[in-house]
């Protein structure tokens, strides 16, 4: 496509349940980032993937999240047993390896009932 | 750890002046400068990218400059439009790691 997709757009669970959240990073772009924007608030890094390793993990806010990105391409976030404190915009974000320049999706709304 | 400040945080103006937007780095030893454009609920857009080796970058009506050795960049919006009006968002990319400042909310008065 485009530009970055992520799905879903919105996303309401009850406390305790698994949610995915998927990322489709523009096509050839080796790096991809997850962030994180709760209401009001700056962005959270999250992690960082190149190709499909993930040297900077370090955003990741408990063992409960967790992601993996497969054929360089597409990226799922994984949250595990939501709390109410997870609600939040995830943003992905797609790299240039060229330039360096970011792209960012439309972000997927997570709120945790 | 690179630290990014916005300053001011939140900026109105009648339509048709000039903004003028602030940002300033603690670690100069960047790769980039990143400034985006986010509208509520939105992601973030992304308006110009100055390399580390640019001063500036202009596109339309915005141009950025870039002083490194300050740590500092400024976005410059001309002529502003009710439609500008959004959250201004400054990167820095140090190696691969993006820092984000907390952003300038521009509301334009038409």
């Amino acid at each position: 496509g485009a530009g970055v997709s992520q799905s879903p757009s919105n996303k309401v669970t009850e406390k305790g349940k698994d949610v995915e959240l998927r990322c489709d990073p523009i096509s050839g772009h080796t790096a991809l980032y997850w962030y994180r924007q709760s209401l009001g608030q700056g962005l959270e890094f999250l992690i960082y993937f190149q190709g499909n390793s993930a040297p900077d993990k370090s955003g990741l806010p408990s063992d409960r999240f967790s992601a993996e990105r497969t054929g360089g391409s597409v990226s799922t976030l994984t949250i595990q047993r939501t709390q109410q404190e997870d609600s939040a915009v995830y943003l992905c974000a797609s790299g240039n390896q060229g330039t360096g320049e970011l792209f960012f999706g439309e972000g997927s709304r997570l709120t945790v009932l | 750890k690179q630290e990014v400040t916005q300053i001011p945080a939140a900026l109105s103006v009648p339509e048709g002046e000039n903004l003028v937007l602030n940002c300033s780095f603690t670690d100069s030893a960047i790769y980039n400068l990143q400034w985006f454009r986010q509208d509520p609920g939105k992601g973030l857009t992304s308006l110009l990218l100055i390399q580390s080796s640019q001063r500036e970058q202009t596109s339309g009506r915005l141009n950025a400059s870039l002083d490194k050795s300050s740590g500092r960049s400024t976005l410059y919006i001309a002529a502003s439009q009710p439609g500008d009006s959004a959250t201004y968002l400054c990167a820095v990319k140090n190696d691969y790691k993006l820092s984000f400042g907390a952003g300038t909310t521009v509301t334009v008065r038409a």
